[in-house]
């Protein structure tokens, strides 16, 4: 079946610094991805939809300056939380399809972010 | 808007039982209807993909249900074991996205 990898697993970093978080379709091209949060004990959150080659839709409350998404390829897509904060602190889980509207969605692993 | 809804939060059952997870949405405009799975501290593992043209998929001792117009998915776990213990999240593919409901958690004791 389809695999989506994110990179890394798991990252602390200081308060006020940026981190990024890579989400690749390892064997199909992914139009279209998407970017979750999730708090403890809750469920996922969309934050963003990221076309190829195009700016990514966000959902209303995500503030588009801080988590900085790019999705300059068919297999990457990229997650930059600037200037983190330690409520930033969650799990971040990005998502590929071939395209909205019946695709099936592939998931990543996710990725812990501590921010201390 | 779309809503997704799970009952319950949280189920306890003993070894062996067979036990029905709940979801339901408010918008019947959906494509699909996906189960998943989640362990502790980790990604999703997609359980059953129900086509909204569907009223059934079944993989192993797993049978998800449903019925769009009532806006109702269930998913039916047959001879429940340890390892089914993990949360369990019900989404709908609704405008180009996936909502989630709240997932149940479910233990399954031995």
């Amino acid at each position: 079946g389809a695999v989506v990898s994110q990179h890394p697993s798991w990252v602390i970093c200081k308060s006020g610094t940026s981190v990024k978080i890579e989400c690749r379709s390892l064997d199909f091209q992914a139009t279209t991805m998407f970017w979750y949060r999730q708090f403890p004990k809750q469920s996922l959150m969309l934050m963003a939809t990221s076309n190829e080659g195009s700016k990514a839709t966000y959902e209303q409350g995500v503030e588009k300056d801080k988590f900085l998404i790019n999705h300059a390829s068919l297999t990457l897509s990229t997650l930059t939380v600037t200037s983190a904060h330690p409520e930033d602190s969650s799990f971040y889980i990005c998502s590929a399809s071939k395209g909205v509207g019946g695709n099936t969605i592939y998931f990543g692993e996710g990725s812990w972010l501590t921010v201390v | 808007k779309q809503e997704v809804t799970q009952i319950p939060a949280a189920l306890s059952v003993p070894e062996g039982e067979n036990l029905v997870l709940n979801c339901s949405f408010t918008d019947s405009a959906i494509y699909n209807l996906q189960w998943f799975r989640q362990d502790p501290g980790k990604g999703l593992t997609s359980l059953l993909l129900i086509q909204s043209s569907q009223r059934e998929q079944t993989s192993g001792r797993l049978n998800a249900s449903l019925d769009k117009s009532s806006g109702r998915s269930t998913l039916y776990i047959a001879a429940s074991q340890p390892g089914d213990s993990a949360t369990y999240l019900c989404a709908v593919e609704h405008g180009g996205k996936l909502i989630f409901g709240q997932g149940t958690e479910l233990s399954v004791k031995p």
